[in-house]
């Protein structure tokens, strides 16, 4: 069993929609990343967080320590967010990868 | 603006060649990774570096090795590049770990690499 759970694998959304993907993960921790990568490979980190809730714009991660499992909500979807979205967790000081939701929003 | 510097976006090579991936980065971070992602296995840890000369095996270091002589510069090298080597290669940097903060890590844009 992987060590970090996402899903869906794959989302297709129509533009406006409210999104989520969900992370689980069955390791201790020290932090939640959530990352952006864009066709093209580049991985852009969203955000970093231990506990709570942090907002950036349209986007709004979220973890739950107890239940080990974080959120990531996409507000107003836009064909922009078109990417494909990873969870990871920080084990000591390395990171732990989910393998990822490829998110399409159409237009 | 802070960088992390992969020398190539796109690579081909032949089975056999001995192959150098680069990794710069421009942050004074301590820490430096690299990566290879492939579908439906996700990105996985070939090597990491905590400091200058530095280096520890990740998950699939066979095959690799790398180089750290300067804080800055993280290299990878496929000493004999083989067809299943072919993959996208990732690099990352963070500032080193202390327990009980943490700290971000920076991606470069990858180096995709086919090995024919």
């Amino acid at each position: 069993k992987n060590e970090v759970e996402q899903s869906p694998q794959n989302l297709t959304a129509q533009e406006g929609e409210f999104i989520t993907i969900n992370c689980s993960y069955s390791v201790g921790i020290s932090a939640l990343h959530w990352l952006q990568q864009h066709p093209g490979g580049g991985i852009v980190s969203l955000f970093m967080l231990s506990s709570g809730k942090k907002k950036h714009g349209r986007l709004i991660a979220t973890i739950n320590i107890q239940e080990k499992h974080s959120s990531l909500h996409i507000t107003a979807s836009h064909p922009r967010d078109s990417a494909v979205y990873i969870c990871a967790v920080r084990k000591l000081g390395n990171l732990i990868f989910g393998k990822g939701t490829k998110l399409s929003v159409k237009p | 603006d802070v960088k992390v510097t992969q020398s190539s976006r796109y690579l081909v090579k032949r089975t056999g060649e001995k192959v150098f991936l680069e990794c710069v980065q421009d942050m004074d971070h301590e820490n430096m990774f690299w990566y290879r992602q492939d579908p439906g296995l996700g990105l996985r840890l070939i090597y990491f570096s905590y400091d200058v000369k530095m280096k520890e095996k990740g998950d699939i270091p066979e095959g690799y090795s790398v180089s750290r002589e300067k804080k800055e510069r993280f290299s990878l090298i496929l000493e004999s590049a083989s067809t299943n080597q072919t993959s996208m290669y990732l690099c990352a940097s963070s500032l080193g770990y202390a327990l009980g903060f943490n700290y971000g890590y920076t991606f470069g844009s990858g180096t995709r690499l086919t090995v024919v």
